[in-house]
């Protein structure tokens, strides 16, 4: 089975706070995502990343940014904490097959961050 | 871009009967596919079930099943024999079809709270 593991299920941070927020995956994963869900909202992508050192920005990107030194570890970075940020945050990761990207993403338990 | 709808914020039906959850998406793109996640309140995604577009047959999962009606951009979900288990947040997800590389995220409705009475 896939494993996508978020360091911390809950997180307090103080506004103004460089917050990081860590995934890893064991399934050597091509693919790595950040979304943040919030009640009424769904589920919205942050960022994305398809290789080592790629980024792309996904539907919500400002106030964040990401880091894919690894393969297996894709990290969410919220440069200044601000308020508006408090949510829960969600990783996934996807294998592609081939050459098509047809499999599910496969999703982290989230990491609930509140910002004081 | 794409967009995904999905109409009803809350339903509730008793143990055992059959419910179906409504999703609609408006997109431009040929090749796609769509999936609903469970979300139960111990906060794991599941995959309940996908759906490629380029196939006519709609797909099955136990008692979960889908009606994908690709001209009019519906994809509704069908739980039978509906269980205590099955009460959880339904999301319906849109994703496109990458080939020979690159990626893309996937785009959730806003989901639908699933109640199943005992």
């Amino acid at each position: 089975d896939v494993k996508v593991t978020q360091s911390s299920r809950y997180l307090v941070k103080r506004t103004g706070e460089k917050v990081f927020l860590e995934c890893v995956q064991d399934m050597d994963h091509e693919n790595m995502f950040w979304y943040r869900q919030d009640p009424g909202l769904g589920l919205r992508l942050i960022y994305f990343s398809y290789d080592v050192k790629m980024k792309e920005k996904g539907d919500i990107p400002e106030g964040y940014s990401v880091s894919r030194e690894k393969k297996e570890r894709f990290s969410l970075i919220l440069e200044s904490a601000s308020t508006n940020q408090t949510s829960m945050y969600l990783c996934a990761s996807r294998g592609d097959r081939g050459t098509v990207s047809n499999q599910p993403q496969h999703f982290g338990d989230g990491t609930r961050l509140s910002i004081l | 871009a794409q967009t995904v709808t999905q109409s009803q914020p809350e339903m509730s039906v008793q143990e055992a009967e059959t419910v179906t959850l409504s999703c609609t998406y408006d997109t431009s793109e040929s090749n796609y596919y769509l999936f609903w996640y469970k979300q139960p309140p111990s906060r794991q995604m599941i995959l309940v079930i996908r759906q490629e577009a380029y196939k006519q047959q709609n797909a099955t999962e136990n008692r979960f099943s889908v009606n994908f009606q690709k001209a009019a951009k519906s994809f509704s979900l069908k739980i039978s024999d509906s269980q205590l288990g099955d009460t959880a947040m339904y999301f319906c997800a849109f994703m496109k079809q990458y080939s020979g590389g690159g990626a893309d995220g996937l785009t959730f409705g806003k989901g639908t709270h699933l109640i199943i009475q005992p």
